[in-house]
């Protein structure tokens, strides 16, 4: 099992320029998650998904969009990056259906982006 | 105001040294969770234990052990005789109507 894997795992973008940041589980979760990671500021969520066809907001969406393809992939996407948007982003996922976090998330290796 | 709070930025000790981790949270709900991940320089975040609001029995697993107490609002992670591959971000998480992150302590173990 490779558990949570995302692609790439390092981007430099211009400002503007658009890009889909890719995740997989292997663990037949039914939710899925993405963080973004600044310094300091432990993990904010940007979008999760509870179950296949459904996706909701987290605490930071604007500038992104989410799909939940399947119940195994679930992208994300920067329509038009800014250097705000320069960080560390990690995909999760969990065995919860209904909700969320109430179980354990576990967590991809993440991806390094850099919007100059 | 922050859900966790993770006073400690930096700690630093001597291999074999114990190491507290000290994590206050804050919630009105009686039902929630709480939740320690490890990330080592490489990047990944690791999930080590996880408990839930009723149960406040101190856990020991190997060298890592955990001290709930609801009465403080705090969940502290000891590492006992520290080692280099302990370096590390240490979060502590929340969940109660969402997962809420600590903002980490970084430790180091100097050999």
């Amino acid at each position: 099992n490779a558990g949570v894997t995302q692609t790439p795992k390092f981007q430099v973008l211009k400002t503007g320029q658009s890009m889909t940041l890719q995740c997989a589980q292997d663990m037949n979760h039914n939710s899925m998650y993405w963080y973004r990671q600044d310094p300091g500021m432990g993990l904010r969520l940007i979008y999760y998904s509870a179950s296949e066809g459904t996706t909701d907001k987290g605490e930071v969406p604007n500038g992104y969009n989410v799909s939940r393809l399947n119940k195994r992939e679930f992208s994300l996407r920067l329509e038009s990056a800014a250097p705000s948007q320069t960080s560390v982003y990690f995909c999760a996922s969990s065995e919860a259906g209904q909700g969320w976090g109430t179980d354990t998330q576990y967590f991809g290796p993440g991806t390094r982006l850099t919007v100059l | 105001a922050q859900k966790v709070t993770q006073a400690q930025t930096e700690i630093s000790v001597v291999e074999k040294e114990d190491v507290t981790l000290d994590c206050v949270y804050e919630t009105r709900d009686t039902t929630y969770y709480l939740f320690w991940y490890k990330q080592p320089p490489s990047g990944e975040l690791v999930f080590l234990i996880r408990r839930n609001s009723f149960d406040e029995q101190n856990e020991i697993s190997g060298r890592y052990s955990w001290n709930f107490q609801k009465s403080t609002s705090s969940f502290n992670f000891t590492i006992t005789a520290s080692q280099v591959v302990d370096s590390a971000v240490y979060f502590c998480a929340l969940y109660d109507y969402k997962l809420s992150f600590g903002a980490g302590t970084t430790v180091t173990v100097r050999a």
